[in-house]
């Protein structure tokens, strides 16, 4: 079965540091999600994207923040300038078509450490 | 706007009880509602959904929910838990209205005692 994968599924940083992290959505999919889940808090949305443009964004994905896909099979999530709050589990996700009622498939999740 | 509050951050139930797992949501237009499920070290896994047509969903290894617009609830049940049903368990909320994201509960986790 098909599956969201993401690397690394562990990151260490020091404040102040640059980090990418690395989704490869379903390969037939074309709308990308960005959550995260700071320990013992809800999983937030961060960011969706389709058709290389960022589709919708939360008041959390600042300037410091920004996604790209590069090529045909990745999606990136880059942190510009870590925080010590940016530490959290940060979860990829696709589905085929927007909207409720499509399904969006979660990678297993990065975790990221910022000392 | 759209919210969801997961009631027991942590539930325990013996082998063979039943599980109920609790979900209100408030939401300005009539919404649609995911189950999730988070297995240790494994990425989130839906449930079921439910999306306007009948009310009482069936979903993946026995469990089912019901939508229950006048008391804004969406309940997961199971009959009878299994050892492997322990794992965290998400609900959320979205709208059709074209808006992507998903809006989640606090999650709950479910221990399942021998």
């Amino acid at each position: 079965e098909p599956e969201v994968t993401q690397t690394p599924s562990h990151q260490v940083t020091q404040m102040g540091q640059e980090v990418i992290l690395r989704c490869v959505p379903i390969s037939n999919h074309l709308y990308f999600y960005w959550y995260r889940q700071i320990l013992g808090q809800k999983v937030e949305f961060l960011v969706s994207f389709y058709n290389n443009e960022i589709s919708e964004k939360s008041e959390i994905f600042d300037d410091q923040f920004s996604v790209e896909r590069p090529d045909g099979s990745n999606f990136t999530l880059k942190i510009r300038s870590t925080k010590l709050e940016d530490s959290a589990m940060y979860f990829c996700a696709s589905s085929e078509q927007a909207g409720g009622t499509d399904t969006q498939y979660f990678g297993p999740g990065t975790r990221l450490t910022v000392l | 706007a759209q919210s969801v509050t997961q009631l027991g951050s942590h539930v325990s139930v013996s082998e063979g009880a039943l599980v109920l797992l609790r979900c209100n949501y408030s939401s300005s237009v009539p919404p649609y509602l995911f189950w999730y499920v988070q297995y240790p070290n494994q990425g989130l896994q839906l449930l079921l959904k439910y999306t306007s047509a009948a009310t009482l969903v069936k979903g993946i290894n026995g469990f089912e929910a019901e939508f229950k617009k006048s008391e804004t609830s969406f309940h997961l049940t199971k009959p009878s838990a299994h050892m492997s049903d322990a794992a965290e368990y998400f609900c959320a909320v979205t709208s059709p209205q074209g808006a992507q994201k998903l809006v989640f509960g606090q999650g709950t986790r479910l221990t399942i005692n021998p």
